[in-house]
């Protein structure tokens, strides 16, 4: 993806509720791949999904889901049964075609509240 | 644990310096990705190693180099250092082929003062 955008730069949600986190791309290409990384306040960078743009079916990765509009170019991520520990920086990423780098949102800072 | 090791974990220098961070990527991965994440940037993709060849450049100063070895650990030289170059520093691998999920190291934080 040549750009992404993640327009929530904070959010909560109740321990045991649902919450999802919005993220657009822009991009030329038709082979693609997105990924949702999370970011505890130990800074390390934690895979969460990926989705493969050519698949119509939405990843889902035990209580982590996610929505791929590809018309729409969205990429939203959908956390259900929320715990503490999901609290953390969620940052929205994508590739590109013949491009193996990671192009990055600014991220959403997410806060789970018991 | 990701498999991906940096180090150090935190480096303080002073204005001018040099320092080289360090990132030996998982086993059998072959590519390696230098990423730096600031405040004001985020996070932003800097260069690409495969099997030892740069592969592609991203918005990396010329102050800045780096390296893939033989035994496939990576170096990423920052020289003449600034204040602005404080940042946390990421190594991340992955297998080879476009879209293989990137592992990413825990980061080596610099600060210069």
């Amino acid at each position: 993806a040549q750009t992404v955008t993640q327009s929530q730069p904070e959010m909560s949600v109740q321990e045991a509720e649902t919450v999802t986190l919005s993220c657009t791309y822009d991009t030329s290409e038709n082979n693609y791949y997105l990924f949702w990384y999370k970011q505890p306040p130990s800074r390390q960078m934690i895979l969460v999904i990926r989705q493969e743009a050519y698949k119509q079916q939405n990843a889902t990765e035990n209580r982590f889901s996610v929505n791929f509009q590809k018309a729409a170019k969205s990429f939203s991520l959908k956390i259900s049964d929320s715990q503490l520990g999901d609290t953390a920086m969620y940052f929205c990423a994508g590739t590109g075609a013949g491009s193996y780098q990671l192009t990055f949102g600014k991220g959403t800072k997410l806060s789970v509240i018991p | 644990d990701s498999g991906v090791t940096q180090t150090p974990k935190h480096l303080i220098t002073a204005t001018g310096q040099r320092v080289t961070l360090r990132c030996s990527p998982r086993s059998g991965d072959l590519s390696v990705y230098w990423y730096q994440q600031s405040l004001d940037q985020g996070l932003q993709f800097l260069i690409h190693y495969y099997n030892g060849e740069e592969r592609a450049k991203g918005n990396i100063l010329e102050r800045f180099s780096a390296q893939q070895f033989p035994d496939l650990h990576s170096e990423l030289n920052l020289s003449s250092l600034e204040l602005g170059d404080s940042a946390l520093y990421f190594c991340a691998s992955s297998v080879a082929q476009l879209g293989d999920t990137q592992y990413f190291g825990p980061g080596t934080r610099l600060t210069v003062l």
